[in-house]
């Protein structure tokens, strides 16, 4: 069964330093990958999407990911960290094909920024 | 484009009663998604529409919960009777589905249902 692994439930760090949010994913095909970002009491945002192509993809306020299968992981990175960036990120999955569309999340990482 | 958009955003009911959570996905999308985030079991699909049709209700509690897509610009879910069990926000997510592949999913604000 597919699922997603964000090892990290909660991460702190400080402003204007790097980020790295790791995710790890179970599929036995080619997978859909998204990253979403949610702010307290908001819905789910997408802030980047692999489906084919180049393994380095780019998304909305700064953020990247790059697509490794041989270590069948898609951590998001930003360079430098914002404190608008405090939010709870979930990595997800999803079918290919077949009767399902929907989303396999993973249970998210908080992300706290220090001034 | 509204984006998704669902009603109400907050409910608060008591033990026993039939909430009805409401959700106009994005015109011209054709797959309606409903999700159930709760602290323990993080975000869970309920179930998947496809051009108003039900594809997979597999995620759906149980018989107290029904959802109903009468066309495409709309869609409910219903639990009846509620129990403070339910508690959780309830997503709606809307996208298109061409052939084998499904584009990607937009959410609406969600529902904070509260049940005493």
């Amino acid at each position: 069964a597919q699922s997603v692994t964000q090892p990290d439930i909660h991460i702190t760090v400080s402003e204007g330093a790097s980020l790295e949010l790791r995710c790890n994913y179970s599929y036995g095909a080619t997978p859909y990958l998204f990253w979403y970002v949610q702010s307290p009491g908001q819905g789910l945002q997408l802030l980047l999407k692999y489906f084919s192509g180049d393994t380095l993809v780019q998304g909305i306020k700064g953020f990247e990911a790059e697509f490794k299968r041989s270590q069948s992981s898609f951590n998001l990175r930003k360079p430098s960290v914002h404190w608008s960036d405090a939010a709870e990120y979930f990595c997800a999955v999803q079918r290919y094909g077949g009767s399902q569309g929907n989303l396999i999340f993973g249970k998210g990482t908080k992300l706290s920024v220090k001034p | 484009d509204a984006g998704v958009i669902q009603s109400p955003r907050h409910e608060v009911t008591e033990m026993g009663q039939e909430v009805t959570l409401r959700c106009k996905p994005i015109s011209g999308h054709n797959s309606l998604f409903w999700y159930r985030q709760t602290m323990m079991r993080g975000l869970e699909l309920l179930i998947y529409f496809n051009n108003n049709v039900p594809i997979d209700d597999s995620g759906m509690p149980e018989d107290r919960f029904s959802a109903k897509m009468p066309n495409a610009s709309f869609s409910t879910l219903k639990i009846q009777p509620s129990e403070p069990r339910d508690s959780a926000v309830y997503f709606c997510a809307s996208s298109l589905r061409v052939g084998p592949r499904q584009e990607t999913q937009y959410f609406g604000p969600g529902t904070r249902l509260l049940v005493l």
